[in-house]
């Protein structure tokens, strides 16, 4: 069974700064991928970015990237020079292999609130 | 590129009555579609996986006779909640896995969600 846990139900960070969503995940699947999606109030999933467990170097997308420390399962994602807009919710959700069939799995997510 | 829409944006019906919910993908061919609900302030739950010619998979507890999959074609899978109670109030958003995704093959990308409210 997969599991994803997101500790931090809200976050709070001043804009033009940096801050760190938390995501840690547990998986016996030997290749898993890790998503961050952003949720606004609208309600729409928006795709942050993508690590495979694969790969070498750490996933980045303009201002998000992701901190992947695979020995302690871990996936934080780092939003660098917060803007108002990015105030919303924050889920991190793997994908596992085989007969899985690409389903994913999410954690409860992080309130993020960017103040001026 | 990698658009998913969903229609309607929200419904409201009388308890007892059936509600279809469509998820198009507009710019390219999904053999999957997934389908989740999310109550308020929780995550999303997956309902059921959804591939193009073919029954769908529900998770565990989902049942499947009050909510029908039907994925006819490569862009469009419907979900059809029938005799709707209050307790089936919900978010309901699908996604759509692109099938010759460049980069990201595995790359879900989300409908905008329907909001439906059973009275």
């Amino acid at each position: 069974a997969q599991k994803i846990t997101q500790t931090q139900p809200g976050m709070f960070v001043q804009e033009k700064e940096a801050v760190t969503l938390d995501c840690t995940y547990d998986t016996s699947d030997p290749s898993y991928g890790l998503f961050w999606y952003k949720q606004p109030s609208s309600g729409e999933m928006i795709f942050l970015i993508y690590q495979g467990s694969y790969d070498q170097q750490n996933a980045t997308e303009g201002r998000y990237s992701l901190n992947f420390q695979k020995a302690r399962k871990s996936a934080n994602l780092v939003i660098s020079a917060s803007q108002l807009g990015d105030s919303a919710m924050y889920f991190c959700a793997m994908r596992g292999s085989g007969g899985s069939n690409y389903k994913l799995t999410f954690g409860k997510g992080t309130l993020l609130t960017v103040n001026p | 590129g990698a658009v998913v829409s969903q229609h309607p944006s929200w419904v409201i019906c009388k308890s007892g009555t059936s509600v279809k919910i469509e998820c198009r993908s507009l710019d390219f061919q999904a053999t999957t579609m997934f389908w989740y609900r999310q109550f308020p302030k929780q995550s999303l739950m997956l309902m059921a996986t959804s591939n193009e010619g073919s029954k769908a998979t529900y998770e565990q507890g989902v049942e499947k006779d009050k909510f029908l999959i039907n994925h006819a074609s490569l862009t469009l899978s419907t979900l059809t909640v029938t005799s709707a109670h209050p307790e089936d109030s919900s978010f309901y958003i699908c996604s759509a896995k692109d099938r010759q995704g460049p980069i990201r093959p595995d790359t879900q990308y989300f409908g905008p969600g329907t909001r439906l409210t059973v009275l």
